[in-house]
């Protein structure tokens, strides 16, 4: 089935620098999503993708489609602490459900 | 949050014990998921319900069953459980229908089997 591959697993990073998680899928893809998991904490939806190209802001936060639609990115403009826990993509499954990239374990040093 | 609790939160059981874990919702959205998570793998989909009584099987279905008596209500049980099912499951609804992936979950019930 579908899967998505994302890189890095792991970031370190100073607060203030910026840090990038990518998405990346053999396949055409219809839809992708990004969620956080703060540690100890459940999944929270960030955003959704579904158009080639499409570029979209959240305060700090930048989610980029590919104009292939076989790739994604998130990209966090000078991190803070508060930034810390794992990003994940996820692509919609045919049974509405989501199938989850491992994720990027963000940690951010103050 | 979306009115989401699991419970319980925390338990630990014996191999070969029967559990239940329950994904309790406010809101009488239709469709429900019950994901679970393990270093290494993310989250994988288990089961899922389109309302009352209409359940179909995820990716890891193996070893699980679940009911859904009531909108509100989505149990999963383990009917006999093993090591390899130690893991944090997450209950998780859609508010917008069965292809919207705008997902709400709630906040896990960490299950530990010896």
């Amino acid at each position: 089935g579908q899967q998505v591959m994302q890189i890095p697993q792991y970031q370190h990073v100073q607060e203030g620098e910026d840090f990038t998680t990518y998405c990346n899928s053999s396949t055409t893809l219809s839809n992708i999503q990004w969620y956080k998991q703060r540690p100890g904490g459940h999944p929270v939806f960030l955003i959704q993708l579904v158009k080639s190209g499409e570029v979209k802001k959240q305060k700090r936060l930048t989610f980029q489609f590919g104009e292939a639609k076989k790739n994604s990115s998130l990209h966090i403009t000078a991190t803070q602490t508060t930034d810390v826990g794992t990003y994940f993509c996820a692509l919609g499954g045919s049974q509405g459900n989501l199938i989850f990239g491992k994720g990027t374990k963000l940690s951010v040093k103050p | 949050d979306a009115g989401i609790t699991q419970s319980p939160r925390h338990k630990v059981t014996e191999t070969g014990t029967p559990v239940t874990l329950r994904c309790h919702q406010t809101e009488n959205h239709r469709y429900m998921y019950w994901y679970r998570q393990d270093p290494g793998h993310g989250l994988r989909l288990i089961h899922y319900s389109y309302g009352v009584k209409d359940t179909d099987k995820g990716e890891v279905s193996d070893g699980y069953s679940v009911s859904r008596s009531k909108t509100e209500d989505f149990l999963l049980t383990l009917e006999s459980a093993t090591s390899s099912q130690t893991s944090v499951y997450f209950c998780a609804i859609s508010k917008t229908g069965p292809l919207s992936y705008e997902q709400y979950f709630g906040p896990g019930t960490r299950l530990t089997v010896t």
